[in-house]
């Protein structure tokens, strides 16, 4: 099955500075990688996603890569704000199978 | 739509007790998740149905654990009998199967067993 590791675990950035999650996955069939953020105590929400036909997809100040070669998916977000301060989770799925397998989060701090 | 809806939304039982933790899809969605979130591991995927047919219970942690989905907008996840490990937050989500599969998660079910 899809295997999916994401880093760093933690994440500390100054407010206004760049941060980037990276992820990798192990099943070339994966075509659908989502990224949800997950406030403190609320459920988790997608920010953004892109497919495998893209290699780059862009919302304001979030954007997502992709590099299908190497199986690998980046979230990056500029000019941080304290209210993006959350836990990120990546996830890999084939579109019409369903399931999406999640990475085990990143704790983003953002400090004012 | 409300989206996904979980009930209830806070749970304390006693241990032994059993618990049912309830889940409302979103309207036109086909499929199914339960996840268990921890600290310590994370977030867990226990079941995941699709078309009301479970498809991978890989995740369920043991017998004590069980879920059904009796109708296309309705499941249900019963642990019998509870145990103090079984305390978490549990999320329901949703997706379509076809195409778009972004899952919409419920507000999530606190579970204490103490």
């Amino acid at each position: 099955g899809e295997n999916v590791e994401q880093h760093p675990s933690t994440l500390s950035v100054q407010e206004g500075d760049s941060a980037v999650i990276k992820c990798t996955y192990s099943d070339s069939a994966s075509n659908y990688f989502p990224w949800y953020k997950q406030e403190l105590g609320k459920r988790p929400q997608l920010i953004i996603d892109i497919r495998s036909n893209v290699g780059e997809k862009k919302d304001q100040r979030i954007a997502v890569t992709l590099n299908k070669t190497a199986k690998h998916f980046s979230l990056h977000i500029t000019e941080t704000q304290p209210e993006d301060s959350a836990v990120y989770f990546c996830a890999a799925s084939r579109t019409n199978a369903g399931k999406s397998t999640f990475g085990d989060g990143t704790t983003l701090t953002v400090k004012p | 739509d409300a989206g996904v809806i979980q009930s209830p939304r806070h749970e304390v039982t006693e241990m032994g007790q059993e618990v049912t933790l309830r889940c409302k899809l979103i309207s036109g969605h086909n499929s199914l998740f339960w996840y268990r979130q921890t600290m310590m591991r994370g977030l867990e995927l226990l079941i995941y149905f699709n078309n009301n047919v479970p498809i991978d219970d890989s995740g369920m942690p043991e017998d004590r654990f069980s879920a059904k989905m009796p109708n296309a907008s309705f499941s249900t996840l019963k642990i019998q009998p509870s145990e103090p490990r079984d305390s978490a937050v549990y999320f329901c989500a949703s997706s379509r199967t076809q195409g778009h599969t972004e899952a919409f998660f419920g507000q999530g079910t606190r579970l204490t067993v103490v």
